[in-house]
């Protein structure tokens, strides 16, 4: 069965270091995601991604983060400058049609930054 | 703005009992509603999805209803098992043409043996 992989599946990092998050979505999928889960706290929405460009973003995804989609396959997540208060889980999903019908979400592993 | 909250926070069981895992949401005008399993420190499953048409969607064990005109899911669980100890999540579409969701907090679910 098709799944989201996301790569690593934990990274310590030192504040102030930049990260990337990496992710191959289901390759027949057109919308992608990254979204993020502190510890004990709803999972919230960073960013969607369609058509090569940002569609949404959240108030959380200031310029201190980015997404790109260098390739056909790979979806990645980018904090330039990390701070204390990113640790989190970080969770990549794709689905393959938004709006009406059957338009499931798929969701990676995720990703557990912890920033120290 | 559409918000999501899931009761009760935390749910402890017998092996073998049927329970119900409640959701509602704020804006009625979604078209689906997504059922998710998550277990500790792992990334999220999806159970169900049910689209705003049905009024009920089954998987195994599992059964999710949809009230949108109260704003209301339930996830069903029959005779329930140790192996559904987890945390379920259910998430909507927010109003926004993106598809991006919105999540409740979670029922986190302990079965005992």
């Amino acid at each position: 069965e098709p799944e989201v992989t996301q790569t690593p599946s934990h990274q310590v990092t030192q504040m102030g270091q930049e990260v990337i998050l990496r992710c191959v979505p289901i390759s027949n999928h057109l919308y992608f995601y990254w979204y993020r889960q502190i510890l004990g706290q709803k999972v919230e929405f960073l960013v969607s991604f369609y058509n090569n460009e940002i569609s949404e973003k959240s108030e959380i995804f200031d310029d201190q983060f980015s997404v790109e989609r260098p390739d056909g396959s790979n979806f990645t997540l980018k904090i330039r400058s990390t701070k204390l208060e990113d640790s989190a889980m970080y969770f990549c999903a794709s689905r393959k049609y938004r709006g009406e019908g059957n338009t499931e979400a798929f969701f990676g592993q995720g990703t557990r930054l912890t920033v120290v | 703005k559409q918000e999501v909250t899931q009761i009760p926070a935390a749910l402890s069981v017998p092996e073998g009992e049927n329970l119900v895992l409640n959701c509602s949401f704020t804006d009625s005008a979604i078209y689906n509603l997504q059922w998710f399993r998550q277990d500790p420190g792992k990334g999220l499953t999806s159970l169900l999805l049910i689209q705003s048409s049905q009024r009920e969607q089954t998987s195994g064990r599992l059964n999710a209803s949809l009230d949108k005109s109260s704003g209301r899911s339930t996830l069903y669980i029959a005779a329930s098992q140790p192996g559904d100890s987890a945390t379920y999540l259910c998430a909507v579409p927010s109003s926004g043409n993106t598809g991006k969701l919105i999540f409740g907090q979670g029922t986190t679910l302990q079965v005992k043996p």
